[in-house]
């Protein structure tokens, strides 16, 4: 079965740092390019932050950019997400996604296609 | 970054046909993708490259997609259909992923 399983999620204080992991499983994790996103009480999904599939290419929102960094470790089938001097308004489910990549002839175009269950950051005092 | 526009709230009666709409201007250069969330899950993806579904997924769902407006088209809707659904594409730049605000649809 493929799968994506987040862990790291928990009660941190405003200004303190937390990391993110997510393990995948079922695919060959190092040939995909991976995604963080996230979602705040109530609110709608934001993306956070791209990595790729050799960790060459790395993109962030610019919500988090120069707080957070993502990484992975493709030995370890593992995706990671270091958050650092949170703020209440981090306070959200955090979502690890794979993007595939689709091609028909010569088109191709690529989705989220694969998502976690989500582990939950909430910035608090 | 790019902005992708949905509608907040959308009903249809149970067997009816439904379409959600997410309009942005960097649909005329990628592609859109849509999820479902129903509440407490995470989302699942339903269609990819404009109108493909994943494997196992219900026909009942297509996609379209028209100059900077894409759509999600649920013909024979279902109780279980009802949920929140996000369009989302790569933004402008082509380097990032911008979501719309999100469509809550309500079978009645």
């Amino acid at each position: 079965e493929v799968q994506l399983v987040e862990s790291g999620g928990g009660l941190v204080r405003p200004g303190g740092s937390r990391r993110l992991s997510c393990v995948g499983s079922g695919f060959s994790f190092s040939n995909y390019n991976m995604n963080w996103v996230r979602q705040a009480p109530g609110k709608g999904l934001e993306w956070v932050a791209y990595i790729g599939s050799g960790s060459g290419s790395i993109f962030y929102a610019d919500s988090v950019k120069g707080r957070f960094t993502v990484s992975r470790d493709n030995a370890k089938n593992s995706l990671y997400l270091q958050m650092n001097s949170l703020r209440a308004e981090d306070t959200a489910v955090f979502y690890c996604t794979r993007q595939g990549l689709y091609c028909t002839g010569s088109t191709c175009s690529d989705a989220l296609d694969i998502w976690g269950q989500g582990t939950m950051v909430t910035v608090s005092s | 970054s790019s902005e992708l526009t949905q509608d907040p709230a959308v009903s249809v009666a149970l067997g009816q046909t439904v379409r959600i709409t997410c309009q942005g201007d960097n649909l005329r250069n990628f592609f859109a993708s849509w999820y479902q969330q129903k509440p407490g899950q995470a989302p699942v993806l339903v269609i990819f490259d404009k109108n493909s579904r994943p494997s196992g997924l219900p026909d009942r769902f297509s996609g379209s997609s028209s100059g900077n407006t894409a759509s999600l088209t649920i013909t024979g809707a279902q109780a279980e259909d009802e949920a929140d659904y996000y369009c989302s594409s790569r933004d402008s730049s082509g380097n990032e992923w911008v979501f719309g605000g999100g469509t809550k649809l309500t079978v009645l």
